[in-house]
């Protein structure tokens, strides 16, 4: 059972703007950086967001994050075909002392 | 090119034992912390162990802790996952993953195809 609750899915037609939330607690977003990964089927999993937003080489600036308090949120915008795909945060627990993913999120594409 | 290469998967029978490898390439792996991450088949991702550049500090998830041992040897960059006294639910696929240069708990910013544990009798 993961510390970290997003919703089960979330949908756009291409161009559109999708935003994914993330909910924790203090001991986890409340005071640590969030991460984002997308996974496409059959794919290990790509890391989109890290580091307070910053994005690895390759991943279009579409992807932001953002974090308030201990909730956090990816934002897709621009939504296009090939962002069909599962979506998770993580961040570091510092209760738990270990990494936790949240529960995912599948993005449809209408 | 950076490169995980994981090995060591296939079928054990519950109780069992099996080590995961992952071979690192294309980067200095004696500088970056090391994760393995599984999914069950159809679940979410789950991680389940971390290990610092030099070995000082490791991590374990509460659902492995106590049968699951990781390690690394920086002299042949690999990372290994030995994992003991196998459960139904630890069937999964296994990626090995690199930490950002942040350290751990920071984010995995590469990650191998993944090897399948399966746990059955």
């Amino acid at each position: 059972q993961s510390v970290l609750t997003q919703p089960p899915s979330a949908s756009g037609t291409p161009g559109q703007r999708v935003t994914i939330s993330c909910s924790g607690s203090s001991s986890n977003i409340g005071s640590n950086t969030v991460n984002w990964y997308q996974q496409l089927p059959g794919t290990a999993p790509k890391l989109l967001i890290y580091n307070h937003n910053q994005r690895p080489s390759g991943v279009p600036d579409r992807f932001s994050g953002s974090k308030s308090g201990t909730s956090a949120s990816l934002a897709i915008s621009g939504l296009q075909s090939e962002d069909e795909a599962d979506y998770y945060c993580a961040a570091w627990d510092d209760s738990l002392n270990t990494y936790v993913f949240g529960t995912g999120t599948k993005v449809t594409v209408l | 090119e950076v490169q995980l290469v994981e090995s060591g998967g296939g079928l054990v029978e519950p109780g069992g034992s099996l080590r995961l490898s992952c071979a690192a390439s294309g980067f200095t792996f004696s500088s970056y912390s090391i994760s393995w991450v599984r999914q069950a088949p159809g679940k979410g991702l789950e991680w389940v162990s971390s290990i610092t550049a030099s070995s000082s500090y490791i991590y374990y998830a509460d659902s492995v802790k106590g049968r699951f041992t990781i390690s690394r040897d920086n002299a042949k960059n690999s990372l290994y996952l030995q994992m003991n006294s196998l459960r139904a639910e630890d069937t999964a696929v296994y990626y090995c993953a690199r930490d950002t240069r942040y350290g751990s708990g920071s984010g995995s910013d590469y990650w191998g195809q993944g090897t399948l544990v399966t746990v059955s009798s």
